[in-house]
């Protein structure tokens, strides 16, 4: 049953910790994507990766880490630094552009809402 | 800087009714542009994704049209029914690596 699986459903933070965000694909896809999503708005873009062991920043990475050592697994570390952390996670995969040329369609994880105590 | 708007924020309509959900965008250098649907407190579910080289896609009851020039899309729900409550994003992807961009969404609610 292919897909993308993220974990925990739900985390708490408490302030000043560092929490990590799972997000599992065996989609075979070479580009992954994590997005946050606010009540009443749309999804910005925090960070992405085209291949593995390489990673960009997106609209909004302050306070946020990634690392990409294995195709399957894009973890995101919400760090103390981010200031606002409470929101939904997304995480999303892709075969990148070159491959697929411009169709190129993102899939979407269930998510992981992210709560500050 | 590209920017997403969805109008209506929010609807309400009785089950049978067809609908037209509206999604504009600033810049019409796109690739393509793709709808989801959110049901709430879950992922995003890829509806249709129209290349920019289309002028519509198909899916079932769903029908999405793309007018690149005048920067709009629209999605056009025929026979809706309850369980097409949820909201409606719509997001259009600009630059080389595939970024993309969102509106804020429509919720959609279709009651009995």
């Amino acid at each position: 049953d292919g897909g993308i699986t993220q974990s925990p459903k739900y985390l708490f933070r408490k302030e000043g910790q560092n929490v990590t965000l799972s997000c599992e694909q065996n989609l075979n896809h070479d580009a992954m994507y994590w997005y946050r999503q606010d009540p009443g708005q749309g999804l910005r873009l925090i960070y992405y990766s085209q291949i593995v062991n390489d990673f960009q920043k997106g609209d909004i990475a302050e306070g946020y880490s990634v690392s990409r050592e294995k195709k399957e697994s894009f973890p995101l570390t919400v760090t103390s630094a981010q200031k606002n952390p409470t929101a939904f996670y997304l995480c999303a995969s892709s075969i990148p552009p070159q491959v697929s040329g411009r169709k190129n369609e993102q899939f979407f994880g269930p998510g992981t809402r992210l709560t500050v105590l | 800087k590209q920017e997403v708007t969805q109008i209506p924020a929010a609807l309400s309509v009785p089950e049978g009714e067809n609908l037209v959900l509206n999604c504009s965008f600033t810049d019409s250098a796109i690739y393509n542009l793709q709808w989801f649907r959110q049901d709430p407190g879950k992922g995003l579910t890829s509806l249709l994704l129209i290349q920019s080289s289309q002028r519509e896609q198909t899916s079932g009851r769903l029908n999405a049209s793309l007018d690149k020039s005048s920067g709009r899309s629209t999605l056009y729900i025929a026979a809706s029914q309850p369980g097409d409550s949820a909201t409606y994003l719509c997001a259009v992807r600009a630059g080389g690596y595939n970024k993309l961009i969102f509106g804020a969404g429509t919720r959609l609610a279709v009651h009995p």
